[in-house]
């Protein structure tokens, strides 16, 4: 079966705080992709990454990093100098992988991240 | 460059009417899904379909709901005879068609069912 686990329900910091969402996975597939979404309070989806499984390399995106451990299999998000406006849930998804466009996203029940002033 | 689109964003109906849910995809993309989020919970997965085809329904509740993407407009999700427990944000997301190498499936801003 496969699975997104976001343990971490809720975390609350302060501006400029760095914080960590984890992210843990179960899939027998060999091959497959993760993503990471924000959802602000305004309610839409923002897609923020996507990850290959065979492509253990971190990311880094201003003040995004993405680490991918598929010993762990683990895929966390850290955000650096962390910000109000970066209050949001975040959920972490899992697709098998697909030579087509279409497979369901199984995602994370997500992190509520709360960031004050 | 329209993103996906959805209408209406809130939707209120009495139980058992129906409700009509559209979703219109990105430009240049063929896939849609939808998805369903309860209150306190993530996305779950519904349905996959291409333009005249469902290619995955494997999500959809067995009754009431169904789904369709026509040649031409937006897909439709539908739900007969509405029921308290579907009150939920219903999101529709597309991607592009296959062989493009692009995999993100990009979310409309959702539409919130309440049934009273």
């Amino acid at each position: 079966a496969q699975k997104v686990t976001q343990a971490q329900t809720e975390i609350s910091v302060v501006e400029k705080e760095d914080v960590t969402l984890d992210c843990v996975y179960e899939t027998r597939d060999t091959t497959y992709y993760l993503f990471w979404y924000k959802q602000p309070p305004s309610g839409e989806l923002v897609f923020l990454i996507r990850r290959n499984s065979f492509d253990e390399q971190n990311e880094i995106s201003g003040r995004y990093s993405w680490n991918f451990q598929k010993s762990t299999s683990s895929f966390n998000f850290t955000i650096t100098a962390s910000q109000v406006v970066d209050s949001a849930v975040y959920f972490c998804a899992l697709s098998p992988f697909c030579n087509q466009a279409g497979t369901a996203l199984i995602f994370g029940k997500g992190t509520t991240l709360s960031v004050s002033s | 460059n329209a993103g996906v689109m959805q209408n209406p964003r809130h939707l209120v109906r009495r139980r058992g009417q129906e409700a009509r849910l559209r979703c219109s995809p990105m430009k240049g993309h063929s896939h849609v899904y939808w998805y369903r989020q309860l209150p306190e919970e993530g996305l779950k997965f519904m349905v996959y379909l291409q333009k005249e085809n469902i290619i995955d329904e494997s999500g959809m509740p067995k009754e009431r709901f169904s789904a369709e993407f026509p040649k031409e407009g937006p897909s439709i999700l539908r739900i007969q005879q509405v029921v308290r427990g579907d009150s939920a944000a219903y999101f529709c997301a597309s991607s592009p068609p296959s062989g493009t190498g692009a995999y993100e499936q990009y979310f409309g801003p959702g539409t919130r069912l309440t049934v009273t």
